[in-house]
């Protein structure tokens, strides 16, 4: 089945630092999602993208679905402790439906 | 508006019981998604229900079945339940089959 490999698995960086990850895929997906998971909640969507190539910023958070389709980046900037928490990635494929998701990258935020 | 909503939050249950966890959708949504998040993981696809049929199934045995209302609330029923099956439960919902999810916190299952 279609697998996303997630990196790094998890970071830990300085209070206002810039943080990158990203999903990989052996896959065409026709939809990239970017999700952060809490302790004991759902994960939220952060940002979603429909077209290769295509740069998508939600804040301080800023996400690229692949030219290949098979790859996506977050970028986080100027990172604060509420950035705090599991970062998944997700792909649709081309049928629609069914997600595949990462295995999630832990970030932790030292102030 | 109400986002997605699960329950119960929490449940204990005995190998081999059977289990019901319930889910109703964000207002507007009509698709409802199932997944397992073990611990450590991320979500795993269980079955997508639409229009009161499952459209999409995951790699998981029969022992996992579903039912959606026609007012698109759902239920995922777990048999036969196995010490392997205690993870975080999550649903999601979205507008038609291929839109964006959205989440509800989880009903967290343990199998002792």
């Amino acid at each position: 089945g279609q697998q996303l490999n997630q990196s790094p698995q998890s970071m830990f960086i300085q209070e206002g630092e810039d943080v990158s990850m990203n999903c990989t895929s052996s896959s065409i997906f026709n939809t990239w999602l970017w999700y952060k998971q809490d302790p004991g909640e759902g994960p939220v969507l952060l940002i979603a993208l429909y077209k290769a190539g295509e740069l998508t910023s939600n804040g301080r958070l800023t996400a690229q679905f692949g030219i290949t389709r098979k790859d996506s980046f977050l970028n986080i900037s100027a990172s604060i402790p509420s950035d705090v928490g599991i970062y998944f990635c997700a792909g649709l494929p081309t049928n629609a439906g069914k997600s595949t998701f990462g295995d999630g990258t832990t970030l932790t935020v030292k102030p | 508006d109400a986002g997605v909503t699960q329950s119960p939050t929490h449940l204990i249950k005995t190998r081999g019981q059977q289990v019901t966890l319930r889910c109703s959708p964000k207002s507007g949504h009509d698709t409802v998604s199932w997944y397992q998040q073990a611990l450590g993981q991320g979500p795993q696809f269980i079955f997508q229900y639409y229009e009161e049929e499952e459209r999409q199934r995951g790699n998981f045995p029969d022992r996992f079945s579903g039912h959606q209302f026609p007012n698109y609330s759902s239920e995922l029923n777990v048999n036969a339940l196995l010490l392997g099956d205690s993870a975080l439960y999550l649903c999601a919902s979205s507008y038609g089959l291929g839109n964006e999810q959205f989440f509800g916190p989880g009903t967290r299952l343990t199998v002792l």
